[in-house]
């Protein structure tokens, strides 16, 4: 069964810091994708970063980061000089069956929830 | 605005009734999605279609709960008979057509929260 964990369920920052979120995963399948996304509190998930399965570069996008490594399972996720409006709830997510008619459905992870103080 | 979209954003409801829920997905996705989120949890997979066929259901979609899509654009999500254990925050997500080459990404619409007294 596909299985995302996040461990951290809430980490605290004082803006400007660096913080990484982690995520492990668990599939049987060859064939899958990664996600991050961010959940403000009006609830809106809103859609960060896609990774598929052969694709191990790491990506950065402006103080976003993501460390993609198969053989550790894991999909971390890194910002880079917090700032309080990146205080939200973090979502890692794994969407399973592309080769075999799952129809992409996603497991999500239970969430990280980060709050970035002044 | 382009974006999924759902109606109502919130609703209060007494146990025992029926509610029923919108979305509308970013036009010419052909897939669309349910999905379920509890307090302090990561949204949990009910159901999609592609174009008006509901190919998978999870069992978390119990008999009191109908997903219909009936010309391939907006969705509904009724709940009869609603309970208090139903309460939670019901998100709508749509992508598009693989067959065209579409990306893979469901991108979210804002969510309906209903509370069940």
């Amino acid at each position: 069964a596909q299985k995302v964990t996040q461990a951290q369920t809430e980490i605290s920052v004082v803006e400007k810091e660096d913080v990484t979120l982690d995520c492990v995963y668990e599939t049987r399948d060859t064939t899958y994708y990664l996600f991050w996304y961010k959940q403000p509190p009006s609830g809106e998930l809103v859609f960060l970063i896609r990774r598929n399965s052969f694709d191990e570069q790491n990506e950065i996008s402006g103080r976003y980061s993501w460390n993609f490594q198969k053989s550790t399972s894991s999909f971390n996720f890194t910002i880079t000089a917090s700032q309080v409006v990146d205080s939200a709830v973090y979502f890692c997510a794994l969407s399973e069956g592309i080769l075999t008619g799952g129809g992409n459905k996603l497991t999500f992870g239970t969430g990280t929830q980060l709050k970035v103080e002044l | 605005d382009t974006g999924v979209s759902q109606n109502p954003r919130h609703k209060i409801t007494k146990r025992g009734q029926n509610v029923t829920f919108r979305c509308d997905p970013i036009s010419e996705h052909n897939r669309l999605y349910w999905y379920r989120q509890t307090l302090g949890q990561g949204p949990e997979f009910l159901t999609y279609f592609q174009n008006e066929a509901q190919l998978e259901k999870s069992r978390l979609l119990s008999d009191r709960f109908s997903a219909e899509r009936p010309k391939g654009s907006f969705s509904t999500l009724e709940i009869q008979r609603t309970e208090q254990g139903d309460s939670a925050m019901y998100l709508c997500a749509s992508r598009s057509n693989e067959l065209a080459g579409g990306e893979e990404t469901q991108y979210f619409g804002p969510g309906t929260r209903l509370l069940v007294l």
